[in-house]
């Protein structure tokens, strides 16, 4: 069965931190996703990956960057974050063509 | 522009009963869709999905329908449990991979 695991359930930060959100995944997959999930707007696409060292942006990349080093992990990070970045952020995996597995997320709130 | 819409917020079913959600999308270019389920404090886990090249895709109690001409896709659970209740999201995307969702319906079955 699939693992996708984040590191954090919750998080509390301030204003202006500099915010890491680790995922690492146990099926060798390719592919590799960090979504955030708000009331009223679904899950919205951040950032993606198909391999090492390469990342895509999805549909709200501003203010966020990412890191793949390694198959198996993907970073999400916050350079400087701030109150409107308060939520539910979700990373995924999958395997060429396959349906996303997820993790269960990391619960982030600014102040 | 929200590209994948789930208009209903929130649904009532009684247990036995069928359950339907419903989803438009916008994007004509989307060739896959999806539907996911998501307990709380738990990520979204994979339902059920349909190619373009299909109108129907049944697993078990789930069975999805895609209206191309509509461009509408519902699913329906039946008969409906108890365990059933969660929020139901709908994506679509050209591929598996990147996804646009819907804001997702809380389903509730009533004993």
């Amino acid at each position: 069965d699939v693992k996708v695991t984040q590191s954090s359930r919750y998080l509390v930060k301030r204003t202006g931190e500099k915010v890491f959100l680790e995922c690492v995944q146990d099926m060798d997959h390719e592919n590799m996703f960090w979504y955030r999930q708000d009331p009223g707007l679904g899950l919205r696409l951040i950032y993606f990956s198909y391999d090492v060292k390469m990342k895509e942006k999805g549909d709200i990349p501003e203010g966020y960057s990412v890191s793949r080093e390694k198959k198996e992990r993907f970073s999400l990070i916050l350079e400087s974050a701030s109150t409107n970045q308060t939520s539910m952020y979700l990373c995924a995996s999958s395997f060429a063509q396959g349906p996303l597995h997820f993790g269960n997320g990391t619960r982030l709130t600014v102040t | 522009d929200q590209q994948v819409k789930q208009n209903s917020p929130s649904l009532s079913v009684q247990e036995g009963r069928i359950s339907i959600l419903n989803c438009d999308y916008t994007n004509s270019m989307f060739d896959y869709f999806l539907w996911y389920k998501k307990y709380p404090a738990e990520g979204p886990t994979f339902l059920i999905s349909i190619s373009s090249i299909k109108d129907k895709n049944e697993d078990g109690r789930f069975t999805v329908f895609l209206n191309k001409s509509a461009k509408h896709l519902s699913l329906h659970i039946v008969p409906s449990q108890p365990g059933d209740s969660a929020v139901y999201f709908c994506a679509g995307g050209q591929g598996a991979q990147k996804l646009v969702f819907g804001q997702g319906t809380r389903l509730t079955i009533n004993p």
